[in-house]
């Protein structure tokens, strides 16, 4: 497609479940990010990937997140054992390298 | 570090009205600057950017952006809002390695 597509738009799960996220950047793209946006927090980077490696990990919460991306194109964001702090919208974003980013829409994950 | 300040939480502007949207930044080098519009329920739009060169940007949906080094300033501006012009804006700033850090962002209400 011509923008970054991400999926599912909406999950809910329950609590201590595993989630996982996926975006696909647009056709191209270099660079992938990955945000949070929360009530609390505003928009937070949680993660990008260069290629298929992933220079800067330090937005990560906790080691219950994780990421990957395969042929330099699809990205995956799971989330262990869920809690309910993790409610919120992730967002991913695509670039050529040091360009503007381009977002998808969102998943909006809700923790019961 | 790199940051960002967006002073007004919320503002409420007629329909037809100009809009000026404030944007602090703090950073050491010549930075790269951003305006995003998210409206409900949507992921970031990218309305303009700054990378060098004229500190008049002109962005898309009629918005305009001055970045003036002196004051640490980037607001961006509309002189005529349209009633779908309602929605969140956040300016942003890259840091050093690309990843983007947000303002709060300013929620923008249309009356007519």
């Amino acid at each position: 497609g011509a923008g970054v597509s991400q999926s599912p738009s909406n999950k809910v799960t329950e609590k201590g479940k595993d989630v996982e996220l996926r975006c696909d950047p647009i056709s191209g793209h270099t660079a992938l990010y990955w945000y949070r946006q929360s009530l609390g927090q505003g928009l937070e980077f949680l993660i990008y990937f260069q290629g298929n490696s992933a220079p800067d990990k330090s937005g990560l919460p906790s080691d219950r997140f994780s990421a990957e991306r395969t042929g330099g194109s699809v990205s995956t964001l799971t989330i262990q054992r869920t809690q309910q702090e993790d409610s919120a919208v992730y967002l991913c974003a695509s670039s050529f390298f040091g360009q503007p980013q381009h977002f998808g829409d969102g998943t909006r994950l809700s923790i019961l | 570090a790199q940051s960002v300040t967006q002073p007004d939480i919320h503002i409420t502007v007629s329909e037809g009205a100009s809009l000026e949207l404030r944007c602090n930044y703090s950073y050491g080098a010549t930075p790269y600057l951003f305006w995003y519009v998210q409206s409900p329920g949507q992921g970031l739009q990218l309305l303009l950017k700054y990378f060098s060169g004229d500190t008049l940007v002109q962005g898309i949906k009629g918005f305009e952006a001055e970045f003036k080094r002196s004051q640490s300033s980037f607001n961006l501006r509309k002189p005529s809002v349209h009633w779908s012009d309602a929605a969140e804006y956040f300016c942003a700033v890259y840091s050093n390695d690309y990843k983007l850090s947000f303002g709060a962002g300013t929620t923008v209400t249309v009356r007519a």
